[in-house]
């Protein structure tokens, strides 16, 4: 069973709109969470990265939040734009080395 | 432009065969990871190189290896070739050994074997 379970899978929104994705990981011990882009047969683009200890991160229109306690992140996307049509990937790292975790995806699609 | 080239783009192949992927990682950048990314699924981490050495090793198959050279390019060897391995393949490169780091992902090489 994946450590990392996003949701949802795949989203549909007008351009203009602001989307939340959702992020639920088992993976212990925790290092830290991030969120990554990625434009369809390019490699992942970092967005933010957060420790245990940071609740909130933001990337331009891109926010992350984090609550270690529950063991739940979101990304949030304010005014999304045509661009931001990708696959937004998860990744918890563990306490370890430093293996990451990555979850499956959630695919949006932002229409005009 | 993440800094970090892979060769080749794509590859088509056919089962029983053996190719070689390579990559170089982004100037100043000691660690090389390799990832698998078949059709819809997410990315499943194979191997890490750190400075030449073997690191951290994932769900890498007994067919597949790897290795950084000296000049801290590094090689995925993929052997005895099934259509099951057919994907992307990423190779990503960090500063030092991974935790807490940034890392920098190259466009990848998409392998069809056929």
């Amino acid at each position: 069973k994946n450590q990392v379970e996003q949701s949802p899978q795949s989203l549909i929104i007008l351009e203009g709109k602001n989307c939340t994705l959702q992020c639920n990981y088992t993976v212990s011990p925790f290092s830290n969470l991030r969120w990554y882009k990625q434009d369809t047969g390019r490699g992942p683009v970092s967005l933010t990265i957060m420790t245990f200890s940071e609740n909130t991160k933001s990337n331009g229109r891109y926010t992350a939040t984090l609550d270690a306690d529950t063991k739940q992140s979101s990304l949030h996307i304010t005014a999304s734009q045509l661009s931001d049509s990708a696959s937004y990937i998860c990744v918890v790292t563990t306490d370890s080395w430093g293996k990451l975790q990555f979850g499956a995806g959630t695919q949006v699609v932002v229409t005009p | 432009d993440s800094g970090v080239t892979q060769t080749p783009k794509h590859l088509i192949t056919a089962t029983g065969q053996r190719v070689t992927l390579r990559c170089s990682p982004r100037s100043g950048d000691l660690s090389v990871y390799w990832y698998q990314q078949s059709l819809d699924q997410g990315l499943q981490f194979l191997i890490q190189y750190y400075n030449g050495e073997e690191r951290a090793k994932g769900n890498i198959l007994e067919r597949f290896s790897a290795q950084q050279f000296p000049d801290l390019h590094s090689e995925l060897n993929l052997s005895s070739l099934e259509l099951g391995d057919s994907a992307l393949y990423f190779c990503a490169s960090s500063v030092g050994r991974g935790r807490g780091e940034k890392l920098f992902f190259g466009s990848g090489t998409q392998l069809s074997v056929l």
